[in-house]
């Protein structure tokens, strides 16, 4: 049973960075599997952030891409997310996700889910 | 990018009922749309992938149709542990997007 985990700072400071990991546990981080990062602001619907294969390839949401980094640790079997310039508008929880998407080509889906972290941005 | 709605936003519904949600996409998918169930403070879980096939452990009250633009969740009897925020989410695009819930509330 793969069970993700993410961690990192609850409250962080306007135009500061976001940071936060994923750990990986039941399964590795080098299977065949993109691993994503989706937010969630509170009391709204779900954003897909971004993506990273094991190899390090990525793939970023457009709103976000001048902002968003994700790299991998295979060492540690994580993943991490690094958000800068954040707002108060980047506030929401944040969920780390499994992805079944073939390396190549369509189909992702989201099969297994950290439980998710509140992000609060603020002074 | 592909933009994904949902309908309705919100539904009430009663244990027993037929309930069925749709999810249209701006241009065609082909069948490349899931569906997840969430609820409060919990997160999202998986139910239908590529438009009509159940995730293993989920009940066959869900079902799922659709292809192209248009796209269907229905769930054939409502039990009290229904009663949850349904997003549909295309995977057509290598930049995924979902719909924006549909909060499904008892009568």
């Amino acid at each position: 049973q793969v069970q993700l985990q993410e961690s990192g700072p609850g409250l962080v400071k306007p135009s500061g960075t976001l940071s936060l990991t994923c750990a990986v546990s039941g399964g590795s981080i080098s299977s065949s599997n993109w691993w994503s990062w989706v937010r969630q602001p509170p009391g709204k619907g779900l954003e897909w952030i971004g993506e990273i294969y094991h190899s390090g390839s990525t793939n970023y949401n457009p709103s976000l891409k001048s902002r968003v980094t994700i790299s991998v640790d295979k060492s540690k079997n994580q993943f991490s997310l690094k958000l800068s310039s954040v707002t108060a508008a980047d506030t929401a929880v944040y969920y780390c996700a499994r992805d079944l998407r073939p390396a190549y080509g369509s189909g992702s889906r989201f099969d297994y889910w950290g439980q998710g972290t509140l992000v609060t941005v603020s002074s | 990018d592909i933009q994904m709605t949902q309908s309705p936003s919100s539904l009430s519904a009663s244990v027993g009922d037929r309930v069925t949600i749709t999810c249209r996409a701006s241009q065609s998918i082909s069948s490349y749309l899931n569906w997840y169930q969430q609820k409060p403070g919990k997160a999202p879980k998986l139910l239908i992938y590529a438009a009509s096939s159940l995730q293993s452990g989920v009940p066959s009250r869900f079902s799922g149709s659709g292809s192209g633009t248009d796209f269907t969740l229905t769930i054939s009897s409502l039990q009290p542990e229904d009663f949850a925020t349904y997003y549909c989410q295309q995977s057509y695009s290598t930049l995924c997007s979902f719909g924006q819930g549909t909060k499904l509330e008892i009568k």
